[in-house]
């Protein structure tokens, strides 16, 4: 029930294209879903986060969907370009818990 | 100016060996993390301290033991290292308020241990 389920493993998009990382829950009370990029070499770094009371947020190029019924959500990057190629871990989170819950990781390579 | 610190970025150790990680956030958080990520990319939370006090303590082996001499810091203290230690382990830091679960962690650049 603490899992998070992310997929595809790997993704390899030309560039321009749209790049869509999804991930599922089991856990009702997770109620913060941030995703991380992490660059070869580097920690991980907060991309853009939703709380379940809204069904989309977008920030430039990145947009989460999330379906609460469905207990899904996914990462859209449009226009993906080569400086976007990096893992992408999708997380969840619940109030007072301190943990954080983290996916496996999707490799994405954005080819010129 | 970074935020979160970590030294040193690669060890190399023999099994068998006892070896530390430091850890140093100066983003005046309240809580700290240890985070171990494997070959296949997985992180998997270790360890967490808020206020110097430790909340968080997975199924870790006996053998690491962290600790978190005030709240800018958190060590890791390895022991009789093994094989199957090697990966590269993570610090992080946030600030936890009110309970809230919306609070950015913030990572450290790594520290890739290898045991040989």
């Amino acid at each position: 029930q603490q899992q998070v389920k992310q997929s595809p493993q790997s993704l390899i998009v030309q560039k321009g294209g749209i790049s869509i990382i999804n991930c599922a829950y089991e856990n009702t009370a997770f109620d913060y879903f941030p995703w991380y990029q992490q660059f070869p070499g580097k920690g991980p770094a907060l991309l853009i986060a939703i709380r379940p009371d809204v069904s989309e947020k977008k920030e430039g190029r990145f947009t989460i969907s999330f379906n609460k019924s469905a207990k899904q959500f996914s990462l859209h990057i449009m226009d993906s370009q080569p400086g976007d190629s990096a893992t992408y871990f999708c997380a969840a989170r619940g109030a007072g818990g301190f943990k954080t819950i983290f996916g496996a990781g999707t490799r994405l390579f954005v080819k010129a | 100016d970074t935020a979160v610190s970590q030294t040193p970025k690669y060890l190399v150790t023999q099994m068998g060996n006892d070896k530390s990680i430091k850890c140093e956030q100066n983003l005046g958080h309240d809580t700290m993390y240890w985070y171990k990520q494997d070959s296949k990319k997985f992180l998997k939370i270790m360890f967490s301290y808020n206020n110097k006090e430790l909340i968080i303590n997975e199924t870790v082996p006996n053998r690491f033991s962290p600790k978190s001499p005030d709240k800018a810091h958190l060590n890791l203290h390895i022991n009789s290292l093994e094989l199957g230690d090697s990966a590269v382990y993570f610090c992080a830091s946030s600030q936890e308020v009110g309970g809230r679960s919306y609070n950015e962690q913030f990572f450290g650049p790594g520290t890739r241990l290898t045991v040989l």
